[in-house]
């Protein structure tokens, strides 16, 4: 299987803030890779599959980007609503994976 | 409104089996693929299985490779997921997921609230 390491698992920041999160897989998977973020209490929503594409909706302080083992979700100008835990996920081949998270803090 | 609703959650002692199941309304099943992820209490996500549109493609992640079954009923909008020989480590929140495919890249678009399962003595 392939896995996925996040980095940090958590960070604080400020409103304002820009962050970067990371995302390593352990073998090229080109660009499937996706970011989802889940909200305290509720269910993950996607915000970029294919490595670096908006999803519908989503603010353009997103922007995902990265190729075959290095990923990056970086948001710029946080908001106090981007309180969540995100995501990395892959679809390269038939068994998928999530990266173990990361926790940012408002 | 498109919409995926889970149930057959509960206790079961460890040994044990329990079906969940997942009632979609608001797209047409039929074509697509749906997934189950689950998540352990304060835990991160993690893939269960997936089943293709006409049931051609099922996969399992090797956690739950022999003691899980996934099937789907298109005509009646339903999916199911039967789980035996529990583990204390397969209690979690499970949610039913539609998977959405976009020039040949895919990922999990609309996701039910989930259903817990613990398994415990």
């Amino acid at each position: 299987d392939i896995h996925l390491t996040q980095s940090p698992t958590s960070l604080s920041a400020s409103v304002g803030d820009t962050i970067t999160i990371t995302c390593r897989a352990s073998q090229k998977i080109s660009s499937y890779l996706n970011w989802y973020q889940q909200k305290p209490g509720k269910v993950p929503q996607v915000l970029i599959y294919a490595a670096s594409t908006l999803h519908t909706g989503v603010p353009s302080r997103f922007r995902g980007s990265g190729s075959g083992t290095d990923f990056t979700l970086t948001i710029s100008g946080l908001q106090p609503e981007d309180l969540a835990s995100y995501y990395c996920q892959q679809n390269y081949g038939t068994s998928l994976t999530f990266g173990g998270g990361t926790k940012v803090e408002i | 409104e498109v919409q995926l609703v889970e149930s057959g959650g509960g206790l079961v002692k460890p040994g044990g089996s329990l079906s969940l199941w997942c009632t979609t309304s608001g797209f047409n099943l039929s074509t697509y693929s749906i997934n189950w992820i689950r998540q352990a209490p304060g835990k991160g996500l993690e893939w269960v299985s997936s089943i293709s549109r006409g049931s051609q493609k099922i996969y399992y992640a090797d956690s739950v490779q022999g003691r899980f079954t996934i099937s789907r009923d298109n005509a009646k909008n339903s999916l199911s997921l039967q789980m035996s020989r529990l583990r204390a480590e397969d209690t979690a929140v499970y949610y039913c997921v539609r998977e959405v495919r976009i020039s040949g890249n895919y990922f999990f678009d609309f996701w039910g609230q989930g259903t817990l399962v613990i398994v415990s003595s």
